[in-house]
């Protein structure tokens, strides 16, 4: 089993441009996360789903949307970036139902972006 | 709103020290608690969860945390750390019925000297 996989690992982005970032878990979790991490701040939530097709808001959704169409994707679109978007992007993904909390949060490696 | 505070920014120990990194909680439900480790360049691995019983968890790594309700904390410990350690710790919790979010304090980042 590969996990959780954040693609990509490192971009660049100009203000104003757009990409979404994909993240895939091959261990048919219900919940995912998109959290950002920068100095000072810990993680972030920005949206999460709690299953296929279903989407929510987290502490810093504004600039980003998300999209659940498939159980085991979790993209992260940014539609015009802008310079405080600059961050480490993390997903995340737990099993569902009553005993969600009994497993950890299992974590990518990481989306490095970069806003010029 | 469930938020968690880690008063501590940076902690600098000795090696063969002991480690006690601060974590507080504020909410009025029953808590999941738990502290993460993170090496730089890398993501996040669980170290310990707290979420109901005996009030003193043990964790991987030689690591526990005492559950205080009276003082809404969870504080991780280790009695003799090692230069290994060295990291950033997270404190998490998340509440039955909160939508199944975990809230993550701004950190501790750990320095051991040698």
């Amino acid at each position: 089993n590969a996990g959780v996989t954040q693609t990509p690992k490192f971009r660049v982005l100009k203000t104003g441009q757009s990409m979404t970032l994909l993240c895939a878990q091959d261990m048919n979790h219900e919940y995912m996360y998109w959290y950002r991490q920068d100095p000072g701040m810990g993680l972030r939530l920005i949206h999460y789903s709690v299953g296929e097709g279903t989407t929510a808001k987290g502490e810093v959704p504004d600039g980003y949307n998300v999209s659940r169409l498939k159980k085991q994707n979790f993209l992260l679109g940014l539609e015009s970036a802008a310079p405080s978007q600059t961050s480490v992007y993390f997903c995340a993904s737990l099993p569902g139902g009553l005993t969600a909390y009994n497993s950890p949060l299992h974590f990518g490696n990481g989306t490095r972006l970069t806003v010029t | 709103a469930q938020s968690v505070t880690q008063p501590d920014i940076h902690i600098t120990v000795s090696e063969g020290a002991s480690l006690e990194l601060r974590c507080n909680y504020s909410y009025g439900a029953t808590p999941y608690l738990f502290w993460y480790v993170q090496s730089p360049g890398q993501g996040l691995q669980l170290l310990l969860k707290y979420f109901s019983g005996d009030t003193l968890v043990q964790g991987i790594k030689g690591f526990e945390a005492e559950f205080k309700r009276s003082q809404s904390s969870f504080n991780l410990r280790k009695p003799s750390v090692h230069w290994s350690d060295a990291a950033e710790y997270f404190c998490a919790v998340a509440f039955t019925g909160g939508g199944n979010k975990l809230t993550f304090g701004t950190g501790t980042q750990l320095k051991v000297e040698l």
